[in-house]
């Protein structure tokens, strides 16, 4: 089975910080990863998909990168409304997997 | 605009079995698949199985093989996940997403509200 690991499992930053998340899988998934934001409560929102395509209303400030095994989802300028839970999700296999999660707290 | 609706809490004691209801509209219901997820108290997101609402196929994942049921109703187009033999580890907010896999899961672009089952004696 894939393994998903994600890095750090919690990031302290401040408003305008460029953030960078990692999200590494276990063997080769080309493109297939999709990053989702949640916050306390809600249902998580997809914001990228195969690897590096913004979803629709996505602000431009989220980025994703890398293929094969190595990701990152990269938030270039952080903002209030950004601080939450981030997961990758990998849908290469026939059993999608989410990763960890990542924390992006205020510093 | 695209909307999922999920049916309510439910409280189940051990043994039990609960069917939660998923209702979408804005979209047409047999062009996408339903992926289930869930989420226990404080933990990451769990990936429970997804089902063609186009033709019924279906794929769970393998640790709930066995206990977990998804169906669709195309005349309603609403979708349900129904989960036996409930544990106290089986307490979590389950979502149902639409997803954009026709043959396979995919991923996952409009999300219901969530709906909490308590496993609980």
């Amino acid at each position: 089975d894939i393994q998903m690991t994600q890095s750090p499992s919690t990031l302290s930053a401040s408003v305008g910080d460029r953030v960078t998340i990692t999200c590494r899988a276990s063997q080769s998934i080309s493109s297939w990863l999709a990053w989702y934001q949640q916050k306390p409560g809600k249902a998580p929102k997809l914001l990228i998909y195969k690897a590096s395509s913004l979803e629709s209303g996505v602000p431009s400030r989220f980025s994703g990168s890398g293929s094969g095994t190595e990701f990152t989802l990269t938030i270039s300028s952080l903002q209030p409304d950004d601080f939450a839970t981030y997961y990758c999700q990998q849908y290469n296999s026939y059993s999608p997997l989410f990763g960890g999660g990542t924390k992006v707290e205020i510093k | 605009q695209v909307q999922l609706v999920q049916s309510g809490a439910e409280v189940k004691k051990p043994g039990a079995s609960v069917k939660v209801s998923c209702k979408a509209s804005g979209y047409t219901f047999t062009s996408y698949g339903i992926s289930w997820v869930r989420q226990a108290p404080g933990q990451g997101l769990e990936w429970m199985g997804w089902i063609s609402a186009y033709n019924g196929n279906t794929n769970y994942a393998q640790k709930l093989q066995g206990r977990v049921t998804m169906t669709t109703d195309t005349s309603t187009s609403t979708a349900y996940m129904e989960l036996r033999s409930l544990r106290s580890d089986d307490t979590a907010v389950y979502y149902c997403a639409r997803d954009s896999g026709i043959a396979v899961a995919g991923t996952f672009d409009y999300w219901g509200q969530g709906t909490l089952v308590t496993v609980s004696s």
